[in-house]
């Protein structure tokens, strides 16, 4: 049971590339989030999905995508990365009544 | 959606003194409020939480508080180690339960 696995954990892309990050949990859970993480800002919700084939913007979603594949995978795409993207980016699920949210372990993503 | 506020955003104590955090959240239709603790470098991990019909919840040496009135609640960790060091996150679910909206963050540092 390995929770969430996300992927890469690190990534340097330059101004304009695309890029997508993985995300997959193992505990058939329903719900799924994207977070970023920057210095003095707390995590910031970025896309959302409550189940399979539904999503729902966060409060950060300007320049990302995302794709509910299944009930499993959960991804986000960058089409054309820009250096204010730089930054940690947190997959997590919750499971149906369940409060808890599971983390993965975090994408380092850096764009020169 | 949800606005969290977090305070303060570093705090040094003496190993075996109390420890406080605050938050306080604009949306009086939140009703779960958890606390998230990141050690350097790795994922947020749920600490303790609770819901909207409780005052007060204790686990060993943390507890949590919560006026819904002010519409503010509370970390409180006794005795601290430093194991204890970290940053903190409150967060708060806002009208749409599914979401989870969080604070900046607290760095506590426990000094041995």
């Amino acid at each position: 049971n390995a929770g969430v696995t996300q992927t890469p954990k690190f990534q340097v892309l330059k101004t304009g590339q695309s890029m997508t990050l993985q995300c997959a949990q193992d505990m058939n859970h329903n719900s799924m989030y994207w977070y970023r993480q920057d210095p003095g800002m707390g995590l910031r919700l970025i896309y959302y999905s409550a189940s399979e084939g539904t999503t729902d913007k966060g409060e950060v979603p300007n320049g990302y995508n995302v794709s509910r594949l299944n009930k499993r995978e959960f991804s986000l795409r960058l089409e054309s990365a820009a250096p204010s993207q730089t930054s940690v980016y947190f997959c997590a699920s919750r499971g149906p009544g369940g409060n808890t949210i599971y983390f993965g372990e975090g994408s380092w993503l850096t764009v020169v | 959606g949800e606005n969290v506020e977090q305070h303060p955003s570093t705090l040094s104590v003496q190993e075996g003194d109390s420890a406080v955090i605050k938050c306080t959240y604009s949306d009086s239709a939140s009703n779960y409020f958890p606390w998230y603790k990141q050690e350097l470098g790795k994922r947020p991990q749920l600490i303790i939480d609770i819901r909207s019909n409780v005052g007060e919840k204790k686990d060993q040496r943390i507890a949590v508080t919560l006026n819904k009135t002010a519409k503010h609640f509370s970390l409180h960790i006794t005795e601290t180690q430093p194991e204890d060091s970290a940053v903190y996150f409150c967060a708060a679910t806002g009208g749409d339960f599914n979401k989870f909206y969080f604070g900046s963050g607290t760095k506590l540092n426990v000094k041995p």
